[in-house]
């Protein structure tokens, strides 16, 4: 699986959109885009992923560029619940025998 | 239950011993990943299943480390002659069949060897 290079740390203010980078510039043309987040002494969450398309649910939005070899998780209004671990992951679809690699993630502090 | 349940939620024992750690993950699921995860530390990938497949085995650290999957369903993790640089969260996973399917996880068993 393509590996994916994040800052190890981020800031942002309470109620301010977080922008979380990613880059995979080795990504393959059947590989998705995920996104997983680990709250202290948690297990991880899901929150999105992507092909080449921008997507957006109930958590965050999914920027991902036109030659994929980078994208951007957004969290439009961020909260002191969202401190955590964000992980990106890149990975071939299940069917074909993709794995989650987690590498060290972006360590995102939400402050009031 | 609704979620990936794993047992016993704290595991403490000596250097040198044997010790099995469960997973049941969500009903239907067909794959199921173990992982490591040291204080501090990020998730260190162990072992895949995925379906009928042979395992993907590839993150094992040691030939002390063993997992199997009994009838396509519940998991046992084993670390045999336990060390001290064992001790971390043990994490599993499960996910459905389907191609871009989300992982789900456990709250994880807690290793401390001694």
């Amino acid at each position: 699986d393509a590996k994916t290079t994040q800052p190890p740390s981020m800031d942002c203010a309470e109620g301010r959109a977080a922008n979380l980078p990613c880059n995979h510039s080795t990504i393959s043309g059947n590989e998705y885009v995920y996104w997983y987040r680990q709250i202290h002494s948690q297990g991880p969450q899901y929150i999105i992923h992507g092909l080449k398309n921008n997507e957006t649910n109930e958590m965050a939005s999914l920027i991902i560029t036109e030659d994929r070899k980078s994208s951007t998780l957004i969290l439009p209004h961020a909260t002191l619940r969202d401190t955590a671990v964000y992980y990106c992951i890149v990975r071939v679809a299940y069917n074909q025998g993709g794995k989650l690699i987690f590498g060290q993630g972006t360590e995102l502090s939400v402050k009031p | 239950g609704a979620g990936v349940s794993q047992s016993p939620s704290n595991k403490v024992t000596e250097k040198g011993k044997d010790v099995e750690l469960r997973c049941d993950p969500i009903s239907g699921h067909t794959a199921l990943y173990w992982y490591r995860q040291s204080l501090g530390q990020g998730l260190e990938f162990l072992i895949y299943f995925q379906g009928n497949s042979a395992p993907d085995k590839s993150g094992l650290p040691s030939d002390r480390f063993s997992a199997e999957r009994t009838g396509g369903s519940v998991s046992t993790l084993t670390i045999q002659r336990t060390q001290q640089e064992d001790s971390a969260v043990y994490l599993c996973a499960s996910s459905s069949a389907y191609g871009q399917a989300e992982a789900f996880f456990g709250q994880g068993t807690r290793l401390t060897v001694v």
